[in-house]
């Protein structure tokens, strides 16, 4: 079966600090991975999707980006976070017409 | 724009009784539904997907589409304290991958013992 890891679980870091939070997808090859971000009172945002190794595509302008290094290996990093980065951070993985979601990373940008 | 939209609620509802969560969307082309269930501060988890125009059950649940009306609609039956989350529509266009899928902001539902 297919796993989705997602580490760390929560994280608190201070404003300007940089940031790396990592998935990784186990059971399956050459998934489409996908970064998602929750922020309190707000719906699910599409950040960015991978189709690919080295594939990316950024849905909104920010100072996030990602990398996919590997298959089964996607990162999302920032140089330098703002308060307003702070909020619940999800992996997914499409199945079929939908997603499967990784476990998240609560981020407390302070 | 493409655009899900959700009553946030909070719905309260008896224990044992109908659980009733609506769901409209903007984008006539839309071809698949979904409806997650996310428990406070866990991810969300898919539990039902309809494609037809219709009732679909499964168990306890059961999703409703009417397509020319563009809404889908979630019936949880004998609604138990466990079910007390939030439920998060998802529209997709269909002839795409998932980076087609369009989310609600959620209604919360709870379930009153």
């Amino acid at each position: 079966s297919q796993t989705i890891h997602q580490w760390p679980a929560t994280l608190v870091q201070p404003v300007g600090s940089p940031l790396s939070l990592e998935c990784t997808v186990e059971g399956t090859s050459n998934p489409n991975l996908y970064w998602y971000r929750q922020a309190a009172g707000r719906g699910l945002q599409l950040l960015f999707y991978s189709v690919g190794i080295g594939q990316i595509s950024s849905e909104v302008p920010q100072n996030l980006s990602a990398s996919r290094p590997q298959d089964r290996q996607f990162i999302l990093s920032s140089k330098k976070l703002l308060l307003s980065d702070s909020g619940f951070y999800l992996c997914a993985w499409s199945v079929q017409r939908t997603l499967d979601f990784g476990p998240g990373t609560r981020l407390t940008v302070t | 724009q493409k655009e899900v939209e959700q009553n946030s609620g909070p719905l309260s509802v008896p224990e044992g009784a109908i659980a009733s969560l609506n769901c409209t969307y903007s984008d006539r082309g839309s071809q698949s539904f979904f409806w997650y269930r996310q428990y406070s501060g866990k991810s969300p988890e898919l539990i039902m997907f309809i494609y037809s125009n219709g009732d679909k059950e499964d168990g306890r649940f059961t999703a409703q589409l009417n397509k020319a009306s563009q809404y889908v609609s979630l019936l949880i039956r004998d609604s138990q304290p466990s079910d007390s989350a939030t439920y998060l529509c998802a529209v997709n266009e269909g002839g795409g991958g998932a980076d087609g899928l369009t989310f609600g902001k959620g209604t919360h539902l709870i379930i009153q013992p």
